[in-house]
């Protein structure tokens, strides 16, 4: 099956700072997702992102597919941030194979 | 403003009892998949549905655990006899392949806290 690695595992961050979380994938993908699982355990899409950029608020991320890797950037960031982002490969059957995620956690 | 939902959000049960997860996915949705999460395995796929079809359950201890979908508004989990390594959070999620095309974002619900003593 496809193969997802995310790095790096843990990050911690000071409020403010800017970071970049990486996801590669071992196989062409029809489609990739960043989910944040917050610390009370529930997990929110954050992009649907098969190929190129994508900007929502504070966070952005961008998918380069013919390089099988997608980058989530979090700038200016708040503790609320903090938890777990995964990132997540849609197989042609709709099967989502996940990350082992990055455990964020950022400090006052 | 649309959600998955899952009864019941916690459950605390005895080794050879059985347990049954409610989903109710988000009106309109065609897929409905079933995961579990656990420290050591992460986030693993037990079932998917589409259409109310069950399409792969390749992820499911098949003796103890059954999955499926009465109608297009509930999606149930079963274990039956549940077993302490059964402990998890069990997630659903649904989402929406059009007619000819791929799947589109997954949403989750909360999730049930399941702990079997």
């Amino acid at each position: 099956g496809i193969q997802v690695e995310q790095s790096p595992p843990d990050l911690i961050l000071q409020e403010g700072a800017n970071s970049t979380l990486r996801c590669n994938f071992s196989d062409s993908v029809n489609n990739l997702q960043w989910f944040h699982q917050n610390p009370w355990g529930q997990l929110i899409n954050l992009f649907y992102i098969p190929s190129g950029t994508k900007q929502n608020g504070r966070l952005s991320a961008t998918t380069v597919a013919t390089e099988r890797y997608s980058l989530l950037y979090i700038s200016s960031s708040q503790t609320t941030d903090s938890g777990v982002y995964f990132c997540a490969l849609t197989d042609s059957w709709g099967k989502l194979q996940f990350g082992a995620g990055t455990q964020v956690v950022v400090t006052p | 403003d649309a959600r998955v939902t899952q009864t019941p959000r916690h459950k605390v049960t005895e080794m050879g009892q059985e347990v049954t997860m409610r989903c109710q996915p988000i009106l309109g949705h065609n897929t409905v998949f079933w995961y579990r999460q656990t420290m050591m395995q992460g986030l693993e796929l037990l079932a998917y549905f589409r259409n109310r079809a069950p399409l792969d359950d390749s992820g499911m201890p098949k003796d103890r655990f059954s999955a499926e979908m009465p109608d297009a508004t509930l999606a149930t989990l079963k274990i039956q006899p549940s077993e302490p390594r059964d402990s998890a959070v069990y997630f659903c999620a649904s989402g929406l392949v059009p007619d000819g095309g791929l799947q589109e974002t997954q949403y989750f619900g909360p999730g049930t806290r399941l702990l079997v003593l």
